[in-house]
């Protein structure tokens, strides 16, 4: 539960602005993750980072950019190529096998 | 890539009665095999997992079976409360730090 944080809860934004979406966790984790959740869904992988300064496309990478630049800090840009940004992002950590889920930030891009 | 399908997609049952979920996965490389609950507005919360070596698992009133030969998983809740009501979401991955697929949720309706 507690551990990993993302801010902010809420975000609006015009169409055509990158926005940055932040994910940070003080449970030592080597791994995280992006997921993206649009309503009535499950969860779809965005990217994904195993190891500091190194990370993997998920199934859904298009219009997204990440960075590993340190342990405890995964951020997203969603940029202005993605067609359909308004979702729910939600950023998770694992040690190996479980996955444990940040709160979660909404997008809203008009 | 691997695909999960879950059903059914929407459960209602009466209180104190048991619940059960199916999933299905098409990759036989996949490993390992969580299960999510999501209460409206709030973030997942793992709540039971199994690896293929295992072929149940319980913690209370909640278990896990897995079929590795037909490739189904599936989560039985006895004794079903108010308070199971939300979201459940099968995923599989591959293990270790693999990012997860998940199916497409079941919403449990605890009924009175």
């Amino acid at each position: 539960d507690g551990g990993i944080t993302q801010s902010p809860k809420y975000l609006f934004r015009k169409e055509g602005q990158n926005v940055t979406l932040s994910c940070e966790q003080n449970l030592n984790h080597d791994a995280m993750y992006w997921y993206r959740q649009d309503p009535g869904q499950g969860l779809r992988l965005i990217y994904y980072s195993q190891i500091v300064n190194d990370f993997q496309k998920g199934d859904i990478a298009e219009g997204y950019s990440v960075s590993r630049e340190k342990k405890e800090s995964f951020p997203l840009t969603v940029t202005s190529a993605q067609k359909n940004p308004t979702a729910f992002y939600l950023c998770a950590s694992s040690n190996l096998y479980e996955q444990y889920f940040g709160p979660g930030t909404r997008l809203t891009v008009t | 890539g691997e695909n999960v399908e879950q059903h059914p997609s929407t459960l209602s049952v009466q209180e104190g009665d048991s619940a059960v979920i199916k999933c299905t996965y098409s990759d036989s490389a996949s490993n390992y095999f969580p299960w999510y609950k999501q209460e409206l507005g709030k973030r997942p919360q793992l709540i039971i997992d199994i690896r293929s070596n295992v072929g149940e698992k319980k913690d209370q009133r909640i278990a896990v079976t897995l079929n590795k030969t037909a490739k189904h998983f599936s989560l039985h809740i006895t004794e079903t409360q108010p308070e199971d009501s939300a979201v459940y979401f099968c995923a599989a991955s591959r293990g270790g730090a693999d990012g997860l697929t998940f199916g497409k949720g079941t919403h449990l309706i605890i009924q009175p």
